[in-house]
């Protein structure tokens, strides 16, 4: 079935760095959205992608609809300490059906 | 507007009862999914309901079911349940606009704990 690729894992980066995240699939997607996940709450949408190449901004975050439609990557720029919590990342294809990544985990050093 | 919002937001139940978990999506959309969501599988899609009808789903026993009524609210059931059975349940709405790709909101879930 279809499976998304999602790295890093983890990052524990200072407070002011930026940060990267992908996800690469074997599979099309036609959206890609990001989400942001806090303890005890549910996956909150930071952005959505609709088109291969798409380049969306949401203030500090940036991410990017590949131009394979097999790859999206999000960056945070200039961290800071809220912007702690787990990243997922999603691709919806042709099935309906919405698939995940495994998440990214960042913490923020202050 | 409000958000998805998902009743009850904590559970506790014994191996073998049922539960019953709500769902009432975002004002106006018509599309509901449910995930289950635990530390070593992740995100999993369990089904998505469109207009009262199941349109797709994913791959779950015949325990895991689930309906939607006219007013787009939505209910999720687990029967016979078991310790793995322990997740985070999270319920997604969505407006589902023809020939319009659809992003999918998400409610705060429902923490589900099989002793």
């Amino acid at each position: 079935g279809q499976q998304l690729n999602q790295s890093p894992q983890s990052m524990f980066i200072q407070e002011g760095e930026d940060v990267s995240m992908n996800c690469t699939s074997s599979s099309i997607f036609n959206t890609w959205l990001w989400y942001k996940q806090e303890p005890g709450e549910g996956p909150v949408l930071l952005i959505a992608l609709y088109k291969a190449g798409e380049l969306t901004s949401n203030g500090r975050l940036t991410a990017q609809f590949g131009i394979t439609r097999k790859d999206s990557f999000l960056n945070i720029s200039a961290s800071i300490p809220s912007d702690v919590g787990i990243y997922f990342c999603a691709g919806l294809g042709n099935t309906g059906k919405l698939i995940f990544g495994q998440g990214t985990t960042l913490q923020v050093k202050p | 507007k409000a958000g998805v919002t998902q009743t009850p937001r904590y559970l506790i139940k014994t191996r073998g009862q049922q539960v019953t978990l709500s769902c009432s999506p975002i004002s106006g959309h018509r599309s509901v999914s449910w995930y289950q969501q635990t530390p070593g599988q992740g995100l999993q899609f369990l089904f998505e309901y469109f207009s009262e009808t199941q349109r797709n789903k994913g791959n779950f026993p015949g325990r895991f079911s689930g309906r939607q009524f006219s007013n787009s609210r939505s209910e999720m059931n687990v029967s016979t349940l078991e310790l793995g059975d322990s997740a985070l349940y999270l319920c997604a709405s969505s407006v589902n606009r023809v020939g319009k790709s659809d992003t999918q909101y998400f409610g705060p879930g429902t923490r589900l704990t099989v002793l």
